[in-house]
């Protein structure tokens, strides 16, 4: 067990429609990150933010955007849903920016668009 | 801009044999390297990474990686197989450039199978 935490593990929903995944980082760790899995894509970073401020953008749709929260737990919603947006979502939290710092990744939600 | 390259999406092994498990890199700048290895259904987990200082790293589980710069290269290995290693390996790159962001950069994976 990582320490991260993401709700939910798995969601279902059709094309068209906005989703919303959550990620509760390590306590104490102020950098959350999230990436998506696919079988055609990979493992691809997505964005970071660090304490509450917006760090880096990686291969993120326009229809997709992040947040992180006072509380710094982190939200990554999911706009104008296709079916290539199918994939695993994974978060990861480091306990500061800085690539020496490991980066711990949660479970991860499936996300099945129909 | 970084890039993973992994040799061979699927590697198997006998249990007690040799693993090597190949692992490529580009980086304009000093990279910063990891391998993760990942289970079926899980997220996932930190077997070791080099940042600086000594080439070669030893991680969990018995696994360590030497980094190469000449060859840019940093090769998982681990002398004797066990059946629980059976899982998706995933070398990743960070090329810290300063400013505090580092999302990483992640090969391909490779699925490594244990013949009993």
């Amino acid at each position: 067990d990582s320490g991260v935490t993401q709700t939910p593990k798995h969601l279902i929903t059709a094309t068209g429609q906005r989703v919303t995944l959550r990620c509760s980082p390590r306590s104490g760790d102020l950098s959350v990150y999230w990436y998506q899995q696919s079988l055609d894509q990979g493992l691809q970073f997505l964005i970071q933010y660090y304490n509450g401020e917006e760090r880096a953008k990686g291969n993120i749709l326009e229809r997709f955007s992040a947040q992180q929260f006072p509380d710094l737990h982190s939200e990554l919603n999911l706009s104008s849903l296709e079916l290539g947006d199918s994939a695993l979502y994974f978060c990861a939290s480091s306990v500061a920016a800085g690539s020496i710092k490991t980066q711990y990744f949660g479970p991860g939600t499936r996300l099945l668009v129909l | 801009a970084q890039s993973v390259t992994q040799l061979g999406s699927h590697v198997s092994v006998s249990e007690g044999a040799l693993v090597l498990l190949r692992c490529n890199y580009s980086s304009s700048v000093p990279p910063y390297l990891f391998w993760y290895v990942q289970y079926p259904n899980q997220g996932l987990q930190l077997l070791l990474k080099y940042t600086t200082g000594a080439t070669l790293v030893k991680g969990i589980n018995g696994f360590e990686a030497e980094f190469k710069k000449s060859e840019t290269s940093f090769h998982l290995t681990k002398p004797s197989a066990h059946m629980s290693d059976a899982a998706e390996y995933f070398c990743a790159v960070s090329a810290y450039s300063g400013g505090g962001a580092d999302g990483l950069t992640f090969g391909k994976g490779t699925h490594l199978i244990i013949q009993p």
